[in-house]
């Protein structure tokens, strides 16, 4: 693989149902987020990690959780997905948390619906 | 608040010029990143501006105000590839990005 891995790529949950978005990045960036995208609006942070084994929240955490345990790999997951939790999920990563001009890279989506 | 503004969609002509503005209120500012995203696709990054003044990269260039907290980007030579949503985003102080809603470029023949 390389830059951003997602997955799954598309998915239908019932209401209610746990469920864990994987994101796997290969460019050892230290920094890397979780945001939604809902149309008409920008995208919007979800939960973020500077460094491995660290995260913190974004503008729109509640109902989500995040783990940080190695530099690779920064799932999400919704404890109790509800129908306002179907949106495009997008995992990013950066070389670092703040400096740098080189932007984030961005995995390629997840389209999930709750019904 | 954080406030990012751009127009919702604009349409232009192929082989013609486009700007496209984004004007931003925000916390702090650390750089402006404008992004590329294709209908159904990821966002992909265009070009990042620091310093006052014009960055021309091939087609496109892009340029920051910030005194008038304000910026553009300019497509040059307009190609049908070039139809997607073009994002704003501004790097706060606590370098978190904030992302205006995106600009859905039309291209006409």
């Amino acid at each position: 693989i390389a830059g951003i891995t997602q997955a799954p790529t598309s998915q239908i949950l019932a209401a209610g149902r746990r469920m864990t978005l994987r994101c796997t990045q290969d460019m050892r960036h230290n920094a890397m987020y979780w945001y939604r995208q809902d149309l008409g609006l920008g995208l919007r942070l979800i939960h973020y990690s500077n460094t491995a084994g660290t995260t913190g929240k974004g503008e729109v955490p509640d109902g989500y959780s995040v783990s940080r345990a190695n530099t690779d790999d920064f799932p999400l997951t919704l404890a109790s997905a509800v129908p306002s939790q179907t949106s495009v999920y997008f995992c990013a990563s950066s070389v670092d948390a703040g400096t740098g001009a080189s932007g984030y890279t961005f995995g390629s989506g997840t389209r999930l619906t709750v019904v | 608040g954080q406030n990012i503004d751009q127009p919702t969609e604009m349409t232009a002509t192929e082989g013609a010029i486009v700007q496209i503005n984004c004007t931003y209120q925000t916390s702090g500012f650390n750089g402006l990143f404008w992004y590329q995203q294709h209908a159904g696709e990821a966002p992909t990054f265009l070009s990042y501006n620091v310093l006052d003044g014009l960055e021309e990269k091939g087609r496109f260039s892009s340029f920051l105000s910030r005194s008038k907290g304000y910026s553009y980007l300019l497509l040059k030579e307009l190609q049908m590839k070039d139809s997607a949503s073009y994002l704003c985003a501004v790097r706060d102080s606590n370098y978190q990005l904030i992302w205006g809603a995106g600009t859905k470029l039309i291209i006409k023949p």
